[in-house]
């Protein structure tokens, strides 16, 4: 079966200390990889996707994020966190029927 | 902005009642797609659109009633809904649904929050 897991709900961060968020997933055939980013009371924004190439694929707001075929995983990171970077973040895959499977997202916080 | 408008914001609505959300797209995609949101858990796709055609209804009850009547533009009607339909709604649009080009990414309105009471 096709799926994304974030197994964590919540991810607290020191500001201007490194972040990571996990991703992992399962689907058949080459992945398709993507990270959006929901900020409160607004729509999910595009951060970055992997679709080839190289394995760390950089995006907006000065994230990247690492691909690892081997781990099937894709884990968003930010050198520096920002207290504006606090928000939740969905990771998605795209299915054979080039739909978005989704994770359950995991919410991001970050303390002065 | 993303180019993808929502309206209303915020829907309060009885069991009995009909209300329709409206989506609009600026950005000159071809797909359109309804997902609901519900705290802690994945986006669960509803309906997608593509060049003003249905091409995935994902098992969703008959209480929600998809329209797209030109590619600018969605809508999803319902009635006679249930308190645990309460939740976000998301539209989304992309360049196409499917195909080459099915890896660029989807486009967010701000959502409708929708509460039956």
């Amino acid at each position: 079966a096709q799926s994304v897991a974030q197994p964590e709900d919540q991810v607290n961060v020191a500001e201007g200390n490194p972040l990571t968020v996990k991703c992992t997933y399962s689907v058949s055939g080459n992945p398709y990889l993507f990270w959006y980013v929901q900020y409160p009371n607004r729509g999910l924004q595009f951060l970055l996707k992997y679709i080839t190439g190289d394995n760390l694929v950089k995006g907006s707001y000065g994230f990247e994020a690492e691909f690892n075929k081997s781990q099937t995983s894709f884990h968003l990171k930010k050198p520096s966190a920002l207290v504006s970077d606090s928000a939740l973040y969905f990771c998605a895959v795209r299915d054979s029927n080039y739909q978005l499977i989704w994770g359950a997202g995991t919410k991001l916080i970050i303390k002065p | 902005e993303t180019g993808v408008t929502q309206t209303p914001r915020h829907l309060v609505m009885g069991m009995t009642n009909k209300k329709s959300l409206k989506c609009e797209q600026h950005l000159g995609h071809n797909a359109m797609y309804w997902y609901k949101q519900s705290a802690k858990k994945p986006l669960e796709l509803m309906f997608v659109y593509s060049l003003e055609e249905r091409v995935e209804n994902n098992s969703v009850p008959s209480r929600f009633s998809p329209e797209c009547p030109n590619s600018s533009h969605l809508f999803l009607h319902l009635h006679t809904l249930q308190p645990e339909d309460s939740a976000l709604y998301l539209c989304a649009s992309s360049p196409q649904a499917s195909g080459s080009m099915a890896y660029n990414e989807q486009f967010f309105g701000p959502g409708t929050r929708l509460t039956v009471l």
